[in-house]
């Protein structure tokens, strides 16, 4: 299974951009890459995910390294509810009838936002 | 509103005894999902179905039974055969493949 590498804490002031690394050197063609964040006692929150190109929701943008082996999530102005873990994670294509989303979570990066 | 619905939110079970917890969605996915996590600790996939009727083991599937009879319904039983079972337990739904995953608030099992 294609793993994840990620920091394990970040610090960021209020109204700054932060910028969340990911690496992924043995992400494999048809993997997809997933952003999460999770507050505390809650599920996990979808963020964003794309495959090969720059992707931009109105929560954040993932920014895909030409080959593939990283990727960047960009919070454009960090606010004190962005305060969590994020995860990166990538899918899984599964041995049993063909492609399904079985995502494997690491510990993800737990962000700080000073206020 | 469509969702992810998960209960109870805490549950406490004596040990040896067998528990079931429930997760039920709206969103009328066809892939629903079981994870685990303990403190300070990422996610740890239980077991998965991809359509009623079928399931697959997770990585961590030993303890645990699921039953996947309607496409709405996907159940997870904590066994007395599951050696350490206290944990938050999350389920998830994905319409499809690289599809996000949408999460349940998750049921907190204490078992003692």
């Amino acid at each position: 299974d294609a793993k994840t590498t990620q920091p394990n804490s970040m610090e960021s002031n209020e109204e700054e951009p932060v910028h969340l690394p990911c690496n992924h050197s043995t992400i494999s063609g048809t993997d997809y890459i997933h952003w999460y964040r999770q507050l505390p006692s809650q599920g996990p929150e979808y963020v964003i995910h794309g495959l090969t190109s720059n992707v931009n929701n109105r929560m954040a943008s993932l920014a895909i390294a030409e080959d593939r082996k990283s990727s960047t999530l960009i919070l454009h102005r960090a606010t004190l509810r962005d305060a969590a873990v994020y995860y990166c994670i990538l899918t899984t294509i599964s041995n049993y009838g063909g492609a399904t989303n079985k995502l494997i979570f690491g510990t993800g990066t737990l962000l700080a936002v000073q206020p | 509103d469509g969702g992810i619905t998960q209960s109870p939110k805490y549950l406490f079970r004596k040990e040896g005894q067998n528990v079931t917890l429930s997760c039920e969605q709206n969103l009328n996915h066809d892939a629903m999902y079981w994870y685990r996590q303990d403190p300070g600790q990422g996610l740890r996939l239980i077991y998965y179905s991809q359509i009623v009727n079928d399931f697959q083991k997770g990585d961590i599937a030993e303890g645990y039974s699921v039953s996947r009879e309607k496409k709405e319904s996907f159940p997870l039983t904590v066994t007395s055969a599951q050696k350490n079972p206290t944990a938050f337990y999350l389920c998830a739904s994905a319409q499809g493949v690289g599809s996000p995953l949408h999460f349940g608030n998750g049921t907190r099992l204490t078992v003692t």
